[in-house]
């Protein structure tokens, strides 16, 4: 079964540090993995996503995430962290049915970006 | 560009209520269509998903049901709702590239 795993429950950084949220994945087949980012009492925004190609993909607001297929790991990253980073981050997989294909998210991990 | 709607944004009901909560999508045809549970804590949970007019598929077995009258409407219900119904709904839109959006939620409390 198609499953994604985020190892921290929370993570801390300082601003101006860089920031990584890690998440693992478990596929068979070519992964379509993504990353949302969700504010407090708000829908998830979609921050960026790979499908094929360069292992490292730009998204939104300056994050950017390595697909590593070896390590079966998808991190996201961002060189410098600001306050309003802090939020709940959501790694997650393309699931594929037999018709209409479905995401299937990973337990999220919780930033908090301290001056 | 494209917009997801849902109302109400927040909702108290009790015990045994009847509950529809409305989810709309502009400005694209024959989306996908979904609805998640996001109960307290974090874990987001596929409740239903559509991928047409009508066409139905359920994730979880339970006493909610969604139905789809409209190409770019997509509707969540419960005859009597439980105290575990408590949480937070998202309605999300999916591309053809399987990225999928998320409307701003709806907040239910049931007492």
């Amino acid at each position: 079964a198609q499953s994604v795993a985020q190892p921290e429950d929370q993570v801390n950084v300082a601003e101006g540090n860089p920031l990584t949220v890690k998440c693992t994945y478990s596929v068979s087949g070519n992964p379509y993995l993504f990353w949302y980012v969700q504010y407090p009492n708000r829908g998830l925004q979609f921050l960026l996503k790979y499908i094929t190609g360069d292992n490292l993909v730009k998204g939104s607001y300056g994050f950017e995430a390595e697909f590593n297929k070896s390590q079966t790991s998808f991190h996201l990253k961002k060189p410098s962290a600001l306050v309003s980073d802090s939020a709940l981050y959501f790694c997650a997989v393309r699931v594929l049915t037999g018709g209409g294909n479905k995401l299937t998210f990973g337990t999220g991990t919780q930033l908090k970006v301290e001056l | 560009s494209q917009t997801i709607h849902q109302w109400p944004a927040t909702l108290v009901q009790p015990v045994g209520s009847p509950l529809s909560l409305e989810c709309t999508v502009e400005g694209t045809s024959n989306p996908n269509l979904y609805w998640y549970r996001q109960a307290a804590g974090r874990g987001l949970q596929l409740l239903f998903y559509s991928v047409g007019i009508g066409q139905i598929s359920s994730e979880v077995p339970q006493n909610l049901s969604a139905s789809r009258p409209q190409d770019r409407q997509f509707i969540l219900s419960s005859k009597k709702l439980l105290l575990s119904d408590s949480g937070f709904y998202l309605c999300a839109w999916g591309t053809s590239t399987d990225t999928q959006y998320f409307g701003p939620g709806t907040r239910l409390t049931v007492l």
